[in-house]
């Protein structure tokens, strides 16, 4: 039992670059959500999904796309990196929005 | 908007002593969730404790408890008798709608 998995654990883009943040779990767990962790901040949700096919904007959706085709994987895309986006990104997934998050290792983006 | 504060960047308990991580949030929800997670210097996130907000009893896992003031709408962590373990970085979530909200967070030093 993995738990949830994130690759890779450390990226660096160029402006402009496009990428996607891969997340799984096998847990079978319904609800799924990306985070980024910026220094004062705290975690802020990006995009989140309640089941297959079915997926819904966070507070800071502006940049990134997701789509969920299966229960196990829910990949975070970057359209055109911006340094604004420069950031600590978490997967996390549960059974219900309102039970224990179990999180991924995160992500260290660094766009120059 | 819904909003979690954590008024207390840094915190500093001795071993073996009790400390209180505050925590309040803003919201004109009446069915929702808070949470307390745990983020140690590994950068994994690891849920501390959960209280649904219909309950007025208040949660406790093992020397983890809350003091969930409903009205007041505050929901604060007692750690009791600190362990060189609980180090951390403490971050405040409130739940409503399917999504979630974290606050700044509070760094907890242990001093042995």
């Amino acid at each position: 039992n993995a738990g949830v998995t994130q690759t890779p654990k450390f990226q660096v883009l160029k402006t402009g670059q496009s990428m996607t943040l891969q997340c799984a779990q096998d847990m079978n767990h319904e609800y799924m959500s990306w985070y980024r962790q910026d220094p004062g901040m705290g975690l802020r949700l990006i995009h989140y999904s309640v089941g297959a096919g079915i997926t819904d904007q966070g507070e800071v959706p502006n940049g990134y796309n997701v789509s969920r085709s299966t229960t196990e994987d829910f990949p975070l895309r970057l359209l055109s990196a911006a340094p604004s986006q420069t950031s600590v990104y978490f997967c996390a997934s549960s059974y219900s929005y309102r039970y224990e998050q179990y999180f991924g290792p995160g992500t260290r983006l660094t766009v120059t | 908007a819904q909003t979690v504060t954590q008024s207390q960047p840094e915190m500093s308990v001795q071993e073996a002593e009790t400390v209180t991580l505050s925590c309040t949030y803003d919201t004109s929800e009446s069915d929702y969730y808070l949470f307390w997670y745990k983020q140690p210097p590994s950068r994994q996130m690891i849920l501390v404790i959960r209280q649904e907000a219909y309950k007025q009893q208040n949660a406790t896992e093992n020397r983890f408890s809350v003091n969930f003031q409903k009205a007041a709408k505050s929901f604060s962590l007692k750690i009791s008798d600190s362990q060189l373990g609980d180090a951390a970085m403490y971050f405040c979530a409130y739940e409503a709608g399917n999504q979630f909200y974290f606050g700044t967070g509070t760094s907890l030093t242990v001093i042995p």
